[in-house]
């Protein structure tokens, strides 16, 4: 059972396209997050939401919207895509926030997003 | 602010030999660390982590790290690597508020037969 899945794993498009990546957990977790991994490995928090509601929102273009409809779905719509847009997206989870430092972070598997 | 650094940006060792990938950090107040392990094309996959108790910490894959408080390390070890051990290496640790990780820059671990 995947704990936590994210679709697309890969997606090509052309630049100006609007594209969305949907992630959903299975583990019961009341927090998600969305890294970027960028052409260097680098990782990066774009966003986190805990219950549904925004509470980390990092320097991201407002092209980028997060949007939890419920605490187990965590999507990522990106509007007007650039070039520099190209990297992998990683969808996570975890219990709690806040007070409960100790606890692990769960990945997705990523989406490979190439703009051309 | 909390950073964390894994000054090797690539470790070559032999299958059979002991591994080590370096981790520093800085944070203010007692620190979370996490190690995970990214294989091609694929997430990151949770290894061990340190919150407190004993600073020799036991994880998944024959993994363990030690921490050390006065040299605000904590490094990956492992006694006999494999060559399917080889893949990238992110050290990590838990912000002060508890809502975010702090990724280092990743180490590529090759592990040669």
């Amino acid at each position: 059972d995947t704990a936590v899945s994210q679709t697309p794993k890969y997606l090509v498009t052309q630049m100006g396209n609007d594209k969305s990546i949907k992630c959903e957990q299975n583990l019961g977790h009341d927090t998600m997050y969305w890294y970027k991994q960028d052409s260097k490995k680098f990782l990066k928090i774009m966003f986190s939401y805990n219950n549904k509601e925004l509470i980390i929102n990092e320097t991201v273009p407002n092209r980028f919207s997060p949007k939890s409809p419920d605490k187990a779905h965590l999507n990522l719509h990106i509007n007007s895509l650039e070039l520099g847009d190209s990297a992998v997206y990683f969808c996570a989870s975890s219990r709690g926030t806040g007070g409960t430092r100790g606890n692990t972070i769960y990945f997705g598997e990523g989406s490979w997003l190439t703009v051309v | 602010a909390q950073s964390v650094a894994q000054p090797e940006d690539q470790v070559n060792v032999a299958e059979g030999n002991p591994l080590t990938v370096k981790c520093t950090y800085s944070v203010s107040g007692n620190p979370y660390l996490f190690w995970y392990v990214q294989y091609p094309n694929r997430g990151l996959q949770f290894l061990l982590k340190y919150i407190t108790g004993d600073n020799l910490v036991k994880g998944s894959y024959g993994f363990e790290a030690e921490f050390n408080k006065s040299q605000t390390s904590f490094h990956l070890k492992k006694p006999s690597a494999l060559v399917s051990d080889s893949a990238l290496y992110f050290c990590a640790v838990r912000d002060t508020r508890g809502q975010n990780f702090v990724f280092g820059p990743g180490t590529r671990l090759s592990v040669l037969p």
